[in-house]
């Protein structure tokens, strides 16, 4: 069974800090990567995508990815109370499942 | 306004009574797939579907039943609902295969009995 792992958290951070999430997958053949915002009660709502080694930014948000070492990171700045949910990340394995890890959970303290 | 549009948004039902929750998405997107969501266990996918008449299993197929006979829907069936399938579903859809942007439903909590 592949797997996508996450801390559960919850994650706290003040307002104003960088929050940083972090996800890794077991399947060496993974290609697409994705990391995705859950509000409580809510569907979940894409944020970034990153497809290839390095740092993919957008805004606030920073998506890293190692293939080598099978990680994925989202780098949140200036991290605004709004900002609190549940992140998802999930990869995209050879043969086109998309497999989700199960979320952290984010709080920002204002 | 895109959309994906899930129906029913609650459901209680009771052990064996067949049920069909539906999906249907006005993007034109070829990717459609269903997701269910467990506390601690995250999304997992059931069925996913490439295009019409083009469906697959995901990760959890056992007793969930799919079709894709045109382009905007893609329902999920139940044939013989039991209590472990009570859970949160999502319906999600995509442009095409390669997942670039996913849209998902409201989700329908479902609660069998």
């Amino acid at each position: 069974q592949k797997e996508v792992e996450q801390n559960s958290g919850p994650l706290s951070v003040p307002e104003g800090a960088i929050a940083s999430l972090n996800c890794t997958y077991s399947d060496r053949g993974s290609q697409s990567f994705f990391w995705y915002r859950q509000y409580s009660g809510k569907s979940p709502e894409l944020i970034m995508s990153i497809y290839s080694n390095g740092d993919k930014e957008d805004g606030r948000f920073t998506a890293q990815l190692n293939k080598a070492s099978q990680y994925v990171s989202l780098l949140i700045r200036d991290s605004q109370p709004s900002d609190s949910a549940t992140y998802l990340c999930a990869v995209m394995e050879y043969g086109n499942k998309l497999v989700f890890g199960a979320g952290t959970i984010l709080r920002v303290k204002s | 306004e895109a959309q994906v549009t899930q129906n029913p948004r609650y459901l209680i039902t009771v052990t064996g009574k067949k049920l069909t929750v539906t999906c249907s998405q006005n993007m034109n997107h070829e990717y459609m797939s269903w997701y269910r969501q467990d506390p601690g266990l995250g999304l997992r996918q059931i069925y996913y579907s490439m295009n019409v008449e083009v469906t697959d299993k995901g990760d959890v197929p056992e007793g969930y039943k799919v079709s894709r006979k045109e382009k905007r829907n893609f329902p999920l069936i139940l044939e013989s609902p039991s209590p472990n399938q009570t859970s949160l579903y999502f319906c999600a859809s995509s442009r095409e295969w390669k997942v670039t942007e996913a849209f998902f439903g409201q989700g329908t909590r479902l609660t069998v009995v």
